[in-house]
């Protein structure tokens, strides 16, 4: 089945400065990587995804990137603020097969004053 | 966008109890729906997929008789732990599948087992 590692655990950045998620996967039939922002005590919520046709997507601040052939994608966060502190999840998906959603172990980002 | 529910958002209960956690979709209608399960400081781990009419499909694991699936509605999935434990204690979250194969996660049900 489908593994998807996570990196790093931890990540502390500074007020306005970019901070940058890694992710791995293992199956290449996965098309759809979305990925996840949670807060404490809730549910995660998606933030922004990719499908495995497209290399770059990016909306407002935050960005993502695929590279099918290495099989890694990434989060990008730019300018950074106090309310992106969260924990963040990757994720794989195989859409129009069993569309089981596989997470990553977290990152958890912490935005230092 | 899509509302999904759940029911209770938190529950406490004694060891050897069942407890039912409801997860509705508000505004469309899910075929599909999954329960996921989290430990404190912990990823989201799949523990099975219901689908509305049909027997639950469990991950490797995770016990069927003790985790009870029922897909009795195209709105709504239960999930009752049963004869629960304190090792059960843990973060529950379904997520709902949409007519265009979109996941929409709920809030999650918190449940202690003393």
């Amino acid at each position: 089945g489908e593994n998807v590692e996570q990196h790093p655990s931890t990540l502390s950045v500074q007020e306005g400065d970019s901070a940058v998620i890694k992710c791995t996967y293992s199956d290449s039939a996965s098309n759809y990587f979305p990925w996840y922002k949670q807060e404490l005590g809730k549910g995660p919520q998606l933030i922004i995804d990719i499908r495995s046709n497209v290399g770059e997507k990016k909306d407002q601040r935050i960005a993502v990137t695929l590279n099918k052939t290495a099989k890694h994608f990434s989060l990008h966060i730019t300018e950074t603020q106090p309310e992106d502190s969260a924990v963040y999840f990757c994720a794989a998906s195989t859409k129009n097969r069993d569309d089981k959603i596989i997470f990553g172990k977290g990152t958890r980002l912490h935005i230092l004053p | 966008g899509a509302v999904v529910s759940q029911h209770p958002s938190w529950v406490i209960c004694k060891s050897g109890t069942s407890v039912k956690i409801e997860c509705r979709s508000l505004d469309f209608q899910a075929t599909t729906m999954f329960w996921y399960r989290q430990f404190p400081k912990q990823s989201l781990m799949l523990m099975a997929t219901s689908n509305e009419g049909s027997k639950a499909t469990y991950e490797q694991g995770v016990e069927k008789d003790k985790f009870l699936i029922n897909h009795a509605s195209l709105t709504l999935s239960t999930l009752t732990v049963t004869s629960a434990h304190p090792e059960d204690s843990s973060f529950y979250i379904c997520s709902a599948r949409d007519t265009q194969g979109e996941q929409f996660f709920g809030p999650g049900t918190r449940l202690t087992v003393l």
